[in-house]
């Protein structure tokens, strides 16, 4: 299976910071992978797919980069609406698997 | 617009089978795959598993902590994908989403709780 690594596992920041959060792949997912938001009692809701293409209807300040086995995931200017947990997820193989997720709090 | 609605969950017991129901609409259901995601109490996205499309012989591929328990079908005529649950353990304990799609999940049902417990 490929293991999805993902840091920091939680992380505090002040309305109009910059976030920050890092997705290591176990081996090659070319640019598979993609970034959900969960917010508290919701379902995952998707951000960005193929690394970085932000979904439609998804603000612009956020952000994805990367190949291979290193990704990051960008908030430009963290908003109030933008606490929850965020997930990697890679769909270059099966099982498909999710990083561990990212809580971010204000 | 797309709507995807899960029924089905609530408390069994250890060793117990349950069927979970995602019910599609706003897109043609046949013509797409469908996933199963959970999400026990606390903890983070585990992928259960998926049934392609028919055209693309409505296969099924399962992660290795539900195969051999957990079976998915679909009934395209009534734009429903299932999931059975068998010999349910504690650890199943979780809200499972149904999920459209194979790779990018862009669609996601509300949820469904399954407890089990004794």
């Amino acid at each position: 299976d490929i293991h999805m690594t993902q840091s920091p596992s939680s992380l505090s920041a002040s309305i109009g910071d910059r976030v920050t959060i890092t997705c290591q792949a176990s081996q090659d997912i070319k640019n598979d992978l993609n970034w959900y938001q969960q917010r508290p009692g919701k379902a995952p809701k998707l951000l960005i797919y193929d690394t970085s293409k932000l979904e439609t209807g998804v603000p612009s300040r956020f952000s994805g980069s990367g190949s291979g086995t290193h990704f990051t995931f960008f908030i430009r200017s963290l908003q109030p609406e933008d606490i929850g947990t965020y997930y990697c997820q890679q769909y270059d193989d099966l099982p498909r698997t999710f990083g561990q997720g990212t809580k971010v709090e204000i | 617009e797309v709507q995807l609605v899960e029924s089905g969950g609530g408390l069994v017991q250890p060793g117990q089978s349950l069927r979970l129901s995602c019910t599609g609409s706003g897109f043609i259901f046949g013509e797409y795959a469908m996933s199963w995601v959970r999400q026990a109490p606390g903890k983070g996205l585990e992928w259960v598993g998926y049934i392609r499309s028919a055209p693309y012989g409505g296969t099924t591929q399962y992660a290795a902590s539900v195969r051999g328990r957990f079976i998915i079908s679909r009934d395209d005529s009534k734009g429903i994908a299932y999931l059975h649950l068998n010999t349910l353990k504690t650890e199943d304990t979780a809200v499972y989403y149904c999920t459209r799609a194979l790779g990018v999940l862009r669609y996601w049902g509300q949820g469904t709780l399954v407890t089990v417990s004794s």
